[in-house]
């Protein structure tokens, strides 16, 4: 399997832009998860998403902020109106519910919104 | 809501030799995952060892191993034989019972940038 894949890696875009990032997930995992890292709030999870359905949105900044995800295979991160402070390192990751219990990671999307 | 707290933000250890990076977290659960995770430079986030908490015995993965104190709420990851590969930051994680639609996320502590030194 390629893994958690997540386009595009690098995102440079100007304040008010709309910015969409996506993610594909683990084939057959069930679970997938936006996390946003930045240096002065570390590693927080803005949502994830269960079977497809969102289940826990309460780390989602603000109405700027939205996700889907419509099929299995794929979910989007989309920010509207972009804002300088939005710039970080979005990551996604997706899990299957099983005695491992591991989340494996994408290689993340640095956002620069200047 | 679950915190972790990771105390040491920087450390560094000479290669061959062992470090200790130190973890700990609050929790009114019972049943839980602990993680750490390994960021090198590439930014890639690497699992490199888990401990399911109803399990006494420590959990061990080649040079990496955890010593795991559940009353104590502490968690933390010792290294042995340090590589010049290990440099990363490292993330201790919890997740809750991950068996109902609540407790599935990872919550993150701050991070502890390791360097080893040639």
């Amino acid at each position: 399997d390629a893994g958690v894949i997540q386009s595009p890696r690098h995102e440079v875009t100007e304040m008010g832009q709309e910015v969409t990032l996506r993610c594909k997930p683990i084939s057959g995992h069930d679970y997938l998860f936006w996390y946003r890292q930045t240096m002065m709030r570390g590693l927080e999870l803005l949502i994830y998403f269960n079977n497809n359905v969102p289940i826990d949105d309460s780390g989602m900044p603000e109405d700027r902020f939205s996700a889907k995800m419509p099929n299995a295979s794929f979910s989007t991160l989309k920010i509207q109106p972009s804002e300088p402070r939005d710039s970080a390192v979005y990551f996604c990751a997706s899990l299957r519910l099983d005695y491992m219990n591991e989340q494996f990671f994408g290689p993340g999307t640095r956002l620069t919104v200047l | 809501a679950q915190t972790v707290t990771q105390s040491q933000p920087e450390m560094s250890v000479q290669e061959a030799e062992t470090v200790t990076l130190s973890c700990t977290y609050d929790t009114s659960e019972n049943n839980y995952y602990l993680f750490w995770y390994k960021q090198p430079p590439s930014r890639q986030m690497i699992l490199v060892i888990r401990q399911e908490a109803y399990k006494q015995q420590n959990a061990t993965e080649n040079r990496f191993s955890v010593n795991f104190q559940k009353a104590a709420k502490s968690f933390s990851l010792k290294i042995s034989d340090s590589q010049l590969g290990d440099t990363a930051m490292y993330f201790c994680a919890f997740m809750r019972n991950p068996t109902n639609n609540a407790g599935n996320m990872l919550t993150f502590g701050g991070g502890t940038r390791l360097m080893v030194k040639p």
